[in-house]
Order: structure tokens, then sequence, then C-alpha cells
């Protein structure tokens, strides 16, 4: 089945910083999610990004499927930032595959 | 905005008991979906559910574990004879009319098994 690879696994910023998330895929896949899951568990729709590039305010994400992989962009980092970020991506069968997500920590 | 609503929030079951888990999907959605998370672990796909029936199910998704749209608004997962491996967040999601669009998930459902 299609492996959904996420890096870094851990990132330490301090507040103000900016970073990069990278989600690789191992196949084509019809769909892609970005998720943030916050201190409470609940897990927050960030971007629905097959191709091309969205932005949300400090957030931004960019997939470019023809090379399997996408970047989540955080600017200007907030404490309210932490948690995990999740890639979760759609093949066309009925499931998501997800992946192992990064976990951010942004200190004060 | 719409969104998925799970009940209970938090759920304790004793071993070897039958739990019933909740959620209402958006309401004009056709697609409908169950995820486990292991406390500290990626979230994995259980099972998907259109036109009711099961569409896809993993291999976690074994005979212990059912399905059921009892009505036009509910969407139930039960897990007939818990375990304590059983002990996860269970999230409820939906997507409309094209099974490709993006999937709006539920708060979930902490269940803990004693």
């Amino acid at each position: 089945g299609i492996q959904v690879e996420q890096s870094p696994p851990d990132l330490i910023l301090q507040e103000g910083a900016n970073s990069t998330l990278r989600c690789n895929f191992s196949d084509s896949v019809n769909n892609l999610q970005w998720f943030h899951q916050n201190p409470w568990g609940q897990l927050i729709n960030l971007f629905y990004i097959p191709s091309g590039t969205k932005q949300n305010g400090r957030l931004s994400a960019t997939t470019v499927a023809t090379e399997r992989y996408s970047l989540l962009y955080i600017s200007s980092s907030q404490t309210t930032d932490s948690g995990v970020y999740f890639c979760a991506v759609y093949t066309g069968g009925f499931k998501t595959i997800f992946g192992a997500g990064t976990r951010l920590f942004v200190k004060a | 905005e719409p969104e998925v609503t799970q009940t209970p929030s938090h759920q304790v079951t004793q071993m070897g008991q039958e739990v019933i888990l909740r959620c209402v999907p958006i309401s004009n959605h056709l697609y409908f979906y169950w995820y486990r998370q292991i406390l500290g672990q990626k979230v994995e796909f259980l099972v998907s559910f259109y036109n009711n029936e099961i569409s896809e199910k993993s291999e976690i998704f074994d005979d212990q574990f059912s399905v059921e749209r009892p009505d036009g608004s509910n969407f139930t997962l039960k897990i007939r004879s818990t375990k304590l491996e059983d002990s996860a967040m269970y999230f409820c999601a939906s997507s409309d009319r094209d099974r490709g669009q993006p999937q709006h998930f539920g708060d979930g459902t902490r269940l803990s098994i004693l």
C-alpha cells in the first residue's frame, strides 16, 4: 500500500520563527489534507490540497503531485501552533492514510 | 459551519463489555468513516461506509467491530467485547457526494478500557 512519510518527526521553535513541514507519499493520490491535532486531541482541518498552493493567514501549503510531496509552511509561529501536524492522503479507494505526524512545540 | 458531532466525549468501560460510539455526520454527506488513534500514535483507518454498506475496512476492523446507520442522521461504531488494546481515541468523519472530497472530522471519543 501507499507509504506516507513526514519530516521532521519533532520540531522545537522559538515563538516568531518560521518552519516547513514535509510530507512524502509513495504513489499517486487523489487528494491530500493537512491537519493540526491540538493538545485536546481535536483534529483541525488546515488544508485540502491535492495540488497547487493555498494560503490561510500565517499558514500555507504546497503540493507537487507529480513529485509526490507536500509542504506546510508556518510563519511567525505562536505558542498556540503547538501540537501534532498530520498529512493524510486519499488514493481513490475508500480510505485515507495518515502519516506519523510532526510534533511541534513553540516556546514563548 | 456544519460539523460532525460525536458522543460521548469520553467512555470508560470494563473489559469484555460492549460499547457503542455515536456520530452525527454532516447532514448532506454520503460517505462516513471511523478512525482510531492509540495514544501517541498516528491516526489509523478502520472502516468506510457508503450507501448503507461497508465500502472498505482495514485489518484492524475484525469481527468484534460493526457499524450501522440506524436512521437518517446517526452513524455508530460497536465494539462487541472490548479488550484493553481497544483503548484509543475514535474519530468519525464524513465527506460529501464525491468520495475524493475533504473529510470532516468530529472531535473524537476517548475510549478507556479497564
